[in-house]
């Protein structure tokens, strides 16, 4: 198993605001995922980093992956109480394969 | 899109019976899929790996004749919840692959009494 780790675990903060969240692991993937799940719900998939030092953006979203492919990061600029949600990240270990390692979550508040 | 589908959404069931969980891909054929397991305010664990017309593969830990997998065919896997206990309560989430994308459903919960 090779482990994801996420921080902040918890994160409240008011709407406007920004943040990031960081995923870190000693181990390298040849992609990694980023996804939003709330309540009750199946996580959706946000995005999908593939390449060491990949930037993308999605509206208020930037995600990185880092240049050595073990770590990523999520920043949302001026959040909004509908970014509310569990963000996972998650890794693929090998390209080509279907497995992936969950990261430990970050569970975000967005207050109004 | 690709669109997961689970059954049923909430299951109750008292120890000892089985429960049967069902995970469909409406829109694509999956020749793999992923089961997984969520306590409260936890992250996804990898139960074990479903692939159509062979055993699945199970995570260290996890008891196969607890937790029997059935992927008969492109569309469909099924997990049964051998008799269940109240330490089986959680929230099961099945994935299809399709193109190393994973899709998810939208979650069974269960709880044994």
């Amino acid at each position: 198993t090779q482990l994801l780790e996420q921080s902040p675990q918890f994160l409240s903060i008011q709407e406007g605001e920004n943040l990031t969240v960081y995923c870190n692991s000693s181990s390298v993937f040849s992609s990694l995922q980023w996804y939003r799940q709330e309540p009750g719900e199946g996580p959706v998939l946000l995005v999908t980093v593939v390449t060491g030092g990949e930037v993308k953006k999605l509206k208020r979203l930037t995600f990185q992956f880092g240049d050595a492919r073990k770590d990523s990061s999520l920043h949302i600029t001026a959040a909004q109480p509908g970014d509310t949600g569990l963000y996972l990240c998650a890794g693929g270990p090998q390209t080509g394969a279907n497995n992936l390692f969950f990261g430990t979550g970050t569970r975000l508040t967005v207050i109004p | 899109g690709a669109v997961v589908s689970q059954h049923p959404s909430r299951v109750i069931c008292k120890s000892g019976t089985s429960v049967k969980i069902e995970c469909r891909s409406l829109d694509f054929q999956a020749t793999t899929m992923f089961w997984y397991r969520q306590f409260p305010k936890q992250s996804l664990m990898l139960m074990a790996t479903s692939n159509e017309g062979s055993k699945a593969t199970y995570e260290q830990g996890v008891e196969k004749d607890k937790f029997l997998i059935n992927h008969a065919s492109l569309t469909l896997s099924t997990l049964t919840v051998t008799s269940a206990h109240p330490e089986d309560s959680s929230f099961y989430i099945c994935s299809a692959s399709r193109q190393e994308t994973q899709y998810f459903g939208p979650g069974t919960r269960l709880l044994v009494l």
